[in-house]
Parts: structure tokens; sequence; C-alpha cells
């Protein structure tokens, strides 16, 4: 079965530090590939997306993510978090195969220390 | 992108009691979908609904608990009937991106709490 996997459930990092978060696949297909943040009490705001091209996309709020095929994966970087930085991050994935639907990876919160 | 306001923002409800939670969004858009978030959880997809026809309920979604309504392309609503304390959750309402596969826009979301 389709799954999308983010290893981390928490991350803890210091404000100006850097940051990065794991996001697994495993499906036959390169599927389109989005990275969402959920702050405290809000919705889900859409950070970036991979269809196809070139593998590292920048985002909004300073966030880029790399497309790598062979590892099957789609981390997300911040090189300086700042404190608004503290919040839900969902990594998610569309296969055409499965009708375009968009499923989930459980999830990594990342706090962030003064 | 398209703006979503979801009503109620939050409710606690009573066991056995149904709620109905509305999706108004500012623009024409031809399918919906509605997400439970339960606490501490990532978002589970319930149904997609489409204007002029039945929604489609994935696997362990059934309508009579989920009866959902998309009586236009700028409205749905979402029931969650005979609540338990297993209901309790976030319920998204999202619609998908203009020409763009798989990226959806989502609401702030109704906080359900079921005692």
């Amino acid at each position: 079965a389709q799954s999308v996997t983010q290893p981390d459930i928490h991350i803890t990092v210091s404000e100006g530090a850097s940051l990065e978060l794991r996001c697994n696949y495993s499906y036959g297909a390169t599927p389109y590939l989005f990275w969402y943040v959920q702050s405290p009490g809000q919705g889900l705001q859409l950070l970036l997306k991979y269809f196809s091209g070139d593998t590292l996309v920048q985002g909004i709020k300073g966030f880029e993510a790399e497309f790598k095929r062979s590892q099957s994966s789609f981390n997300l970087r911040k090189p300086s978090v700042h404190w608004s930085d503290a919040a839900e991050y969902f990594c998610a994935v569309v296969i055409k195969a499965a009708g375009n639907k968009l499923t989930f990876g459980g999830g990594t919160r990342v706090l962030v220390k003064p | 992108s398209a703006v979503i306001s979801q009503k109620p923002s939050r409710d606690i409800c009573q066991r056995g009691t149904s709620l109905t939670i509305q999706c108004q969004v500012d623009s024409q858009v031809t399918m919906m979908f509605w997400y439970r978030q339960q606490p501490g959880q990532s978002l589970t997809l319930i149904a997609t609904a489409n204007q002029g026809s039945e929604a489609t309920y994935e696997s362990g979604f059934v309508i009579d608990k989920f009866p959902i309504s998309r009586p236009n392309l700028t409205f749905s609503t979402l029931t969650v009937s005979n609540m338990s304390p297993e209901d309790s959750s976030i319920y998204l309402c999202s619609v998908s991106g203009q020409g763009v596969t798989g990226e959806l826009f989502f609401g702030e979301g109704s906080r359900l709490t079921v005692l």
C-alpha cells in the first residue's frame, strides 16, 4: 500500500539554527509532492510543491525541499529558523494512478527554543 | 489561491447529537474535500464532494455517519451524526487549486469536542 512516512514526530531546534524535516514515500512512480504547515489553531498552508523538473524547489517563508528519486525522499529545509516556524509540518503526496488523492504523512511537530 | 471559511470554528457537543459544518469558498471550485484530523494525528480524507452528484467516501467512512451536501460550486456541508467522544476531531474543508493536480487549499477547520 502506498504510504508517506515522516520519521520524526518531534524536533526541537534553537532559533537561528538550521532545520531539516524528513519525508519518505513508497510508490512505484514519482508522485506529486507537497509540504504543508499547520500553525497552532490554524488550517494548513502550502509551503511548496514538486511536480517535475528541478529537484530543488523553493517555497514560502524561506523553506526549500529537495526531491531525491533514488531515496524516495522529499526533505524540507530551512537555513535559519524563526520562533514563528514553530508548527506542525506535513508531507503529502498525490499519485495520479490513485485518483489524484492527497495522502498525508503523520506530521512532524517543530518546537523552537529561544 | 481560494479563501475558505468554515463554521463553526469550534463547538462542544453532547453525545448522540449531530452537528453540521459549513464550508464556503470565495470562488467556484469543482472538487471539495472533507478531512478529519484526530487529536495529535495527521489528516485523513473522509470524502470528496462534487456538485451535482453523491459524495465519494473513503474506506471507513459512510454516508449515514457523515452525510455531505454540495448544493453549488462554492458551498458544502458535512454533518457528523450521532456523535460519540471518538468523533472529537478537527474537520477541515479543502478545495483543489486551479489546474494544479493535488494542490489543496484548506479552511481553518472546525474543532469539535464531544462530551
